[in-house]
């Protein structure tokens, strides 16, 4: 099956600065790779995914790059700002119909604290 | 995005005994998830709920401990029973919508703790 490993567990950055977070997968299948923001006591958010025929995606200041050929994918947060400071998830899935791998891994997760 | 809500938000509960969690959904969806997330976590997928048929648990997790329901295309849920102080977690449940989409949203989630 699918398994998703993410790193750092913690980063730390300058307000302002930009923030990487990398993950790998192991299903050469997975082609469906969203990103989770997670504040404290609450629940985790879809804040932007790509599929597995794009390179890149853009939103604002967060930036998510895909490749295919390395199986991994990272996160980019430009400017970050204190309420950017949470639990950031990658995941990997597999397309929905697939039968039984219809189904969305988590990796384990990074701690991002902004610093004023 | 479709409304997800749990029930109980929270509960404390004694070991050996079982809670119910409900999951209800504003509109209808074909695909349902329950995931666990302990202290400092990630989420780890127990079951996709089929409606109208069998849950489908991943490896680890069994229909004795977690036995789901799913009587229709809003509502599903997931009781924990036989409870011990491991199964102290957060439990979310979680929908894909449009059923063929790929985007998966979740549920506020329900905080139990287990004494």
């Amino acid at each position: 099956g699918e398994n998703v490993e993410q790193h750092p567990s913690t980063l730390s950055v300058q307000e302002g600065d930009s923030a990487v977070i990398k993950c790998t997968y192991s299903d050469s299948a997975s082609n469906y790779f969203p990103w989770y923001k997670q504040e404290l006591g609450k629940r985790p958010q879809l804040i932007i995914d790509i599929r597995s025929n794009v390179g890149e995606k853009k939103d604002q200041r967060i930036a998510v790059t895909l490749n295919k050929t390395a199986k991994h994918f990272s996160l980019h947060i430009t400017e970050t700002q204190p309420e950017d400071s949470a639990v950031y998830f990658c995941a990997a899935s597999i397309t929905p119909g697939r039968s039984s791998a219809s189904k969305i891994i988590f990796g384990s997760g990074t701690r991002l604290s902004i610093r004023p | 995005s479709a409304v997800i809500s749990q029930k109980p938000s929270r509960d404390i509960c004694q070991r050996g005994t079982s809670l119910t969690i409900q999951c209800q959904v504003d509109s209808q969806v074909t695909m349902m998830f329950w995931y666990r997330q302990q202290p400092g976590q990630s989420l780890t997928l127990i079951a996709t709920a089929n409606q109208g048929s069998e849950a489908t648990y991943e490896s680890g997790f069994v229909i004795d401990k977690f036995p789901i329901s799913r009587p229709n295309l809003t509502f599903s849920t997931l009781t924990v029973s036989n409870m011990s102080p491991e199964d102290s977690s957060i439990y979310l449940c979680s929908v894909r919508e449009p059923a063929l989409s790929y985007e998966q949203y979740f549920g506020p989630g329900t905080r139990l703790t287990v004494t």
